[in-house]
């Protein structure tokens, strides 16, 4: 059973707002919700992490329902240099867990 | 964040040999690392958990023969691939956990091509 369901791809233009929405239905009242950017042959980058409600950082922001069973990853104004995967997590807190990545969603910006 | 450094950042070797990938905390003790193996346009495997000072813990699937794992200290885990085939080109990628946090730290990658 998979523990999070994403689009495979999406398509955005420099500018626009790109929301990305990860399902994780089964996730467990410890989970906490990941997301990661990966550019090809690089190793992934930690963008966001969230519990509940909204998270904001620099670089994004992440959404989560009150039932937490999805949330949506928030990219303002992207650019041609946010063309990447991005990976959504739901792993436990705590040191000493892998983590599991899902399919990804690739995120292809045009100009 | 922690800095992890991976070394070589690609490599070839002919089919047979035996290559060595190495990957540093540089800022961080990890006492667990983990190494992935991605394949083009497929997400990251896991592929076993390293474990300083003791033995690594491999996934299902993951021959701990092929996929030699040493932990020798808090900043430096290696993989070595031996008897590499061809069907072993792929991208290996390790990471560090922060202690206390689900926030991972991944090298930059190592590309092993196998001819």
């Amino acid at each position: 059973l998979a523990k999070t369901t994403q689009p495979i791809s999406m398509d955005s233009y420099e500018g626009q707002e790109v929301n990305i929405t990860c399902s994780h239905n089964n996730i467990a009242t410890n989970d906490y919700i990941t997301w990661y950017q990966q550019f090809p042959s690089q190793g992934p980058r930690f963008i966001i992490q969230g519990y509940k409600t909204k998270v904001t950082n620099e670089v994004a922001s992440l959404f989560i329902p009150a039932d937490r069973k999805s949330s949506t990853l928030s990219l303002p104004r992207v650019s041609l240099s946010d063309t990447a995967v991005y990976y959504c997590l739901v792993e436990k807190s705590g040191a000493g867990n892998m983590l599991t990545f899902g399919g990804g969603t690739r995120l292809m910006v045009k100009p | 964040g922690a800095v992890v450094s991976q070394h070589p950042s690609w490599v070839i070797c002919k089919s047979g040999t035996s290559v060595k990938i190495e990957c540093r905390s540089l800022d961080f003790q990890a006492t667990t690392m983990f190494w992935y193996r991605q394949f083009p346009k497929q997400s990251l495997m896991l592929m076993a958990t390293s474990n300083e000072g003791s033995k690594a813990t491999y996934e299902q699937g993951v021959e701990k023969d092929k996929f030699l794992i040493n932990h020798a200290s808090l900043t430096l885990s290696t993989l070595t691939v031996t008897s590499a085939h061809p069907e072993d080109s792929s991208f290996y990628i390790c990471s560090v956990l922060a202690h206390m946090n689900t926030e991972a730290f991944f090298g930059q990658g190592t590309r092993l091509t196998v001819v």
